[in-house]
């Protein structure tokens, strides 16, 4: 069993949708990322948390320590939000990562 | 640009043959990440400085692969005899590394991309 899982693997939907990406991990941390990386390699930090909720723009992170799980949340959906979305923890100084969720935003 | 670059980013070479990448630091980072990312999977992590000291290495790292990064600034990693498992992305990335701070954000270059034949 991977230490950091995400959910789903691949998602669809239309512009407009609201979406939701889980990562759940099993180490201790002290940090979670969120992370998009699109087609070609590069790979662009999103969020950095350890505790409650950040908001940038359309983007919605959250984090339950207890429950060690956290959830990435795009609000009115684009099809510029298409992406694949990496989940990684941090329990000292390097990244841990989940295997990422492809995500395809239709017109 | 003041962000992480990467040489080259694409490499085919032959089975057997050594390669070597370069990793261009944001300047004022003091850690540097090598990380390897395989088709459809996240990138796992190979190695790390901070500063000129090498911290920790993956046992991903086998004895065919070495990394410098002799003044503290860029840094190269090395592949040995390379195998057609060798044949990934392999990313950079670097952060402030501030002494006594538990995680700071990493940024991440371009990547290397190899394919060995």
């Amino acid at each position: 069993k991977n230490e950091v899982e995400q959910s789903p693997q691949n998602l669809t939907a239309q512009e407009g949708e609201f979406i939701t990406i889980n990562c759940s991990y099993s180490v201790g941390i002290s940090a979670l990322h969120w992370l998009q990386q699109h087609p070609g390699g590069g790979i662009v930090s999103l969020f950095m948390l350890s505790s409650g909720k950040k908001k940038h723009g359309r983007l919605i992170a959250t984090i339950n320590i207890q429950e060690k799980h956290s959830s990435l949340h795009i609000t009115a959906s684009h099809p510029r939000d298409s992406a694949v979305y990496i989940c990684a923890v941090s329990g000292g100084d390097k990244l841990i990562f989940g295997t990422g969720t492809r995500l395809q935003v239709f017109p | 640009d003041t962000g992480v670059s990467q040489n080259p980013r694409h490499k085919i070479t032959k089975r057997g043959q050594n390669v070597t990448f370069r990793c261009d630091p944001i300047s004022e980072h003091n850690r540097l990440y090598w990380y390897r990312q395989t088709l459809g999977q996240g990138p796992e992590f190979l190695t790390y400085f901070q500063n000129e000291a090498q911290l920790e290495k993956s046992r991903l790292l086998s004895d065919r692969f070495s990394a410098e990064r002799p003044k503290g600034s860029f840094s190269t990693l090395e592949i040995q005899r390379t195998e057609q498992g060798d044949s990934a992305m392999y990313l950079c990335a670097s952060s402030l590394g501030v002494r006594g701070l538990a995680t700071d954000t990493q940024y991440f270059g371009p990547g290397t991309r190899l394919t060995v034949l």
